[in-house]
Parts: C-alpha cells; structure tokens; sequence
C-alpha cells in the first residue's frame, strides 16, 4: 500500500549543485503537485501537474524545473541549488478537488 | 482567488480539555474544505473534508469541524485531546470548477500538555 513514494528523504547540497527529487503514485491519481514547507510559510506550491504531458507554474516556481514523465511519476529538478532552497519538500497527488495525498518529505539542505 | 488563515500559529491545552482550531477562507465561489494533520516527521494526512451536504463533518481519531458560509469558517475541534493530538495542523481551500488546487493555511502547531 504504497500510496505517493519520493526519494531521497534527506540530502545535503554544494550552492551550485543539482539534483532531482522523485515522485511516483500508484493511486491512478491524473494530478500531482510539488510543495515546500517553511517553518511559518505553511506549503507553498512549487510546480503541478494537472494531468500527464501538462506542468504548470505555483506560488514559488523560480529555481525549479518539473517533468511529468508518465502517469505515475512527476519530478522536480533544482539546476543550481541555493541556499534559500534549503527546505522540507513535500509530492501529492489527488483527484481534481478532492483530497490529496502526501508523501513523507524529502528535507533538503543547501549549504 | 481563494486564500485561507488559520488564526492561531500555536495552541497549548491541558490533556482531556477541549479544543478548537480556527481558519478562516475568502473565495467568491464555493469550496471543498479540508483540514490536515502532520504528525513530526512526517507528510500530511486527512483529517476530513468538507465537499458538500451537512455542514457539521467529522473526521478521524474524534475531530469533527462545522462550516459556516456566512461566517466563511471551518474550525476544527475535539471535545477531549489526547497527548497524541500534539501535531501541525492545516487548513485548506479548494474551487470546484476552477483550478481545484488546494491552498494551505500556515498551520497550527497543537501541544497538549500531560
């Protein structure tokens, strides 16, 4: 009963360094959404995916690249990691209004 | 645009006491509400929803939450915490018919002291 898996669930970055954050679902879910949390900010969206071959822009987009690979996965691409970048970043996905189903977190540290 | 507040960042209560957890909303159009809980460490879960019909929901481990439209609310309350209730608590908003991308609250960190 996997529900939504993201790999890694901790990494440290050089500033400068990419890496991707994987996502995958086996819920048959059509949307899928990056958010990051910050302690006081609450989740801000980052990146979603309303349907395969579809990515659209969130709250905070700016240093992030998302690819919708297939139905299942949806992942996010941080090119040249920054400090302000250092965060908890969480993958969901749900079914257009309804609820939505989080991953455990991936907590990213840039230094 | 739709925008949700959760008035309280954090709310200290004694185990046994009752609780409410407020957030409001502001849309023009009608809502599916929802309230989150994180528990330390880990993504958020549903506590419950609120998509339509009776206005009084209720959800897992004795939450229940009212929504009000005329007040634009959705608090959250349990009439008994347990030391297990300790958690972040979210509130979010959704458009059917719009975007249906749900928009956090900040959150409300519950700590139940024994």
């Amino acid at each position: 009963n996997a529900g939504v898996t993201q790999t890694p669930k901790f990494q440290v970055l050089k500033t400068g360094q990419s890496m991707t954050l994987q996502c995958a679902q086996d819920m048959n879910h059509n949307s899928m959404y990056w958010y990051r949390q910050d302690p006081g900010m609450g989740l801000r969206l980052i990146y979603y995916s309303a349907s395969e071959g579809t990515t659209d822009k969130g709250e905070v987009p700016n240093g992030y690249n998302v690819s919708r690979l297939n139905k299942r996965e949806f992942s996010l691409r941080l090119e040249s990691a920054a400090p302000s970048q250092t965060s908890v970043y969480f993958c969901a996905s749900g079914r257009q209004g309804n609820t939505i189903y989080f991953g455990e977190g991936s907590w990213l540290t840039v230094v | 645009a739709q925008s949700v507040t959760q008035l309280d960042s954090q709310v200290p209560v004694f185990e046994e006491a009752p609780v409410e957890l407020r957030c409001n909303y502001s849309s023009s159009v009608s809502v599916y509400l929802f309230w989150y809980v994180q528990y330390p460490n880990q993504g958020l879960q549903l506590l419950l929803k609120y998509l339509s019909g009776s206005t009084l929901v209720k959800g897992i481990n004795g939450f229940e939450a009212e929504f009000n439209k005329s007040q634009t609310s959705f608090h959250l309350r349990k009439p008994s915490v347990h030391i297990s209730d300790t958690a972040e608590y979210f509130c979010a908003v959704s458009e059917p018919g719009g975007s249906y991308i749900p928009t956090f609250g900040r959150g409300t960190s519950l700590i139940v002291h024994p």
